[in-house]
């Protein structure tokens, strides 16, 4: 069974805090990402990676950013958390080829306060 | 860009069959996907249509796809409490990689 998992199920952090959120998925999948979930938004796309070293801007860019150093791990990393990024993030990996089947980690629930 | 539409919030009776409708508006879209969200947990996939596709079953699934209309809808029949979750429709775009657009999605509550 794919296994991706998720540095923390509950955070909470204050306005400016630097916040890492670390995602580690344990299939040798190529591509990973990034998604923050709003009620009523749905699932929007902030970064994702094709490859170690690799990344691309999502839908959502501003005020994130992504470490892909190792295949099996993908960081986003809020360089100076501010309200508006209080959101459940959810991680997800796939095969190259079969996006029929992204994987999803729990989800990591971020209040900034 | 693209755009996947659904509404909010869809409320049954167990037994009853339950619709969940979603529309898109990218023409090249190549797959079309249904995933289902739990409480507490992330996305699991249910089932996916191919584009040159009309139609396809699953047990208790059935997904139809108006590729003229751009419409997309889920069908659950015998519905149950434990299909209560939250159901998001996806597409993949011809030449976009393995990237996905999530809808809205649709919360379903199944009431005895």
């Amino acid at each position: 069974d794919v296994k991706v998992t998720q540095s923390s199920r509950y955070l909470v952090k204050r306005t400016g805090e630097k916040v890492f959120l670390e995602c580690v998925q344990d299939m040798d999948h190529e591509n990973m990402f990034w998604y923050r979930q709003d009620p009523g938004l749905g699932l929007r796309l902030i970064y994702f990676s094709y490859d170690v070293k690799m990344k691309e801007k999502g839908d959502i860019p501003e005020g994130y950013s992504v470490s892909r150093e190792k295949k099996e791990r993908f960081s986003l990393i809020l360089e100076s958390a501010s309200t508006n990024q209080t959101s459940m993030y959810l991680c997800a990996s796939t095969l190259t080829g079969r996006a029929y089947e992204q994987y999803f980690g729990p989800g990591t629930r971020l209040t900034v306060t | 860009g693209e755009d996947v539409e659904q509404s909010l919030f869809l409320s049954v009776r167990e037994g009853d069959s339950s619709v969940i409708n979603c529309t898109y508006t990218d023409s090249s879209s190549t797959y079309l996907y249904w995933y289902k969200q739990e409480p507490g947990a992330g996305l699991q996939l249910l089932t996916y249509i191919f584009s040159n596709m009309d139609m396809k079953q699953d047990q208790r699934l059935t997904v139809l796809l108006n590729k003229k209309d751009k419409h997309l809808s889920l069908r659950i029949a015998d519905t149950q409490t434990g299909d209560s979750a939250i159901y998001f429709c996806a597409e993949r775009e011809e030449g976009g990689g393995n990237k996905l657009t999530f809808g809205t999605g649709t919360q379903l509550k199944v009431e005895l």
